[in-house]
């Protein structure tokens, strides 16, 4: 595997289950990244981590909950999400914060 | 404010004939300057960045752009237009948020290409 790797591709789920989303970079970097891609509207940046701390989050609602064990893996926990909560939910990597980030397929999400 | 315009929504062009997308930005200081591609049901490609230096930088698949400091632009280009660019095109700054640089992104531009 190369780049920046998703699973799953697709998830549908109910407004009551819980599912998680992995991303894994291959790239050897060091931060990584959480964004929500909706129609009509700009990338929507959710979370950073550098060096396995998070070091932001953009006022995410607490449905919406982050993790990264290690530098090359990020997951993000989903619970009791809300139908606006479907869009296409993007994992990034880059060397260093902020610099020039590397994408992954995506997750397309509906929440029904 | 920080923030990143793209005009045109949705462009339809002809294979085989030039291509300009516009981006407008608007940053106080010397931005980072991207072009990301989406190609349906994928994630962002980097077709180029712009960080310092010559203001015409050359990207991936024969894109260009050309940064114009003066008129806050940095438009995309390619010569000759292919049936595998109809995509979706996001230009992107990187402005500076304390030690961080944050991406601020523009909504995109829709590509379609005429056999």
């Amino acid at each position: 595997e190369t780049g920046v790797t998703q699973t799953p591709r697709h998830l549908v789920m109910g407004m009551t289950n819980k599912k998680s989303l992995k991303c894994e970079q291959h790239l050897g970097h060091n931060a990584m990244y959480w964004y929500k891609q909706s129609a009509k509207k700009p990338l929507e940046l959710m979370f950073v981590y550098n060096f396995k701390e998070q070091t932001e989050n953009n006022s995410v609602p607490s449905r919406f909950s982050p993790e990264c064990p290690n530098s090359s893996h990020l997951f993000l926990h989903l619970h009791t999400l809300q139908p606006e909560d479907s869009a296409l939910y993007l994992c990034a990597s880059s060397q260093r914060s902020q610099e020039t980030q590397y994408f992954g397929p995506g997750t397309r999400l509906l929440v029904l | 404010a920080q923030s990143v315009t793209q005009p045109d929504i949705h462009i339809t062009v002809s294979e085989g004939a030039s291509l300009e997308l516009r981006c407008n930005y608007s940053y106080g200081a010397t931005p980072y300057l991207f072009w990301y591609v989406q190609s349906p049901g994928q994630g962002l490609q980097l077709l180029l960045k712009y960080f310092s230096g010559d203001t015409l930088v050359q990207g991936i698949k024969g894109f260009e752009a050309e940064f114009k400091r003066s008129q806050s632009s940095f438009n995309l280009r390619k010569p000759s237009v292919h049936w595998s660019d109809a995509a979706e095109y996001f230009c992107a700054v990187g402005a500076r948020a304390g030690n961080n640089r944050k991406l601020i992104w523009g909504l995109g531009t829709s590509l379609g290409v005429n056999p």
